[in-house]
């Protein structure tokens, strides 16, 4: 079974940046995964950040990005800002019309 | 606007059946794969199953494969997930999503606000 491997959790500094990361339990992520990103805060649904590995979401600030680092997808912001407080969820496409999330990274901006 | 408003969550005994319903609207709903996606509270997100633009293509996670079933009806612009066999792991807020695109390879995009499911005897 296929498992989307996600940090538990990461902190960063007000106006600092940070990666989180995507990785499949065995073998490489790439762009034909399809990785896109998501952000929750408690009691919301979540939101679209990223989609396709590196296209923003309509209204997504340029400081979120993604990309493909080595073998994972990244999620990259930067100039962080208290309210980026929040879990961070990637999804990636196995084929076959599955999708899978990885288990979410708490971000603490402090 | 994309607006999608899930209904039909509620308490279910184990075993018991449950029909999700998720109407859209702001968008042209066959042009769009859609999705569920669940989330127990307090815990991450676990997609459950998918359908394409033309409901030629489904996926399900192995959790609920052979038990649920996803469907769409164009002439109501809805999404639809018939659950079976319920069991207590199936307690979750659900969550109907709007694709990027028509196929199933597309991802989550546009989410609605989610429907309860509690399966307890």
């Amino acid at each position: 079974q296929t498992v989307v491997t996600q940090e538990p959790s990461f902190s960063v500094s007000p106006g600092g940046t940070v990666t989180l990361t995507c990785g499949l339990s065995s073998g490489s992520v790439s762009t034909s995964y399809y990785p896109s990103w998501y952000q929750q805060t408690p009691g919301q649904a979540p939101r679209t950040l990223i989609y396709s590995t590196n296209t923003r979401s309509s209204g997504v600030p340029d400081r979120f990005s993604g990309s493909i680092l080595g073998n994972k997808a990244a999620l990259t912001i930067t100039g962080a800002q208290a309210d980026d407080e929040s879990d961070y969820y990637c999804v990636l496409y196995l084929g076959r019309a599955i999708w899978v999330f990885g288990g979410g990274t708490k971000l603490t901006v402090l | 606007e994309v607006q999608l408003v899930e209904s039909g969550g509620g308490l279910v005994q184990p075993g018991r059946s449950l029909r999700l319903s998720c109407a859209a609207s702001g968008f042209t709903f066959d042009d769009y794969a859609m999705h569920w996606v669940r989330q127990v509270p307090g815990k991450g997100l676990e997609w459950v199953s998918g359908i394409s633009w033309n409901g030629g293509s489904v996926g399900y996670a192995d959790s609920v494969k052979g038990r649920f079933t996803i469907s769409r009806d164009s002439a109501k612009n809805s999404l639809y997930l018939q659950m079976n066999s319920l069991r207590a792991e199936d307690t979750a807020l659900y969550y109907c999503a709007k694709a990027t695109s028509g196929y199933s390879s597309s991802s989550p995009n546009y989410w609605g606000q989610g429907t309860l499911v509690t399966v307890s005897s």
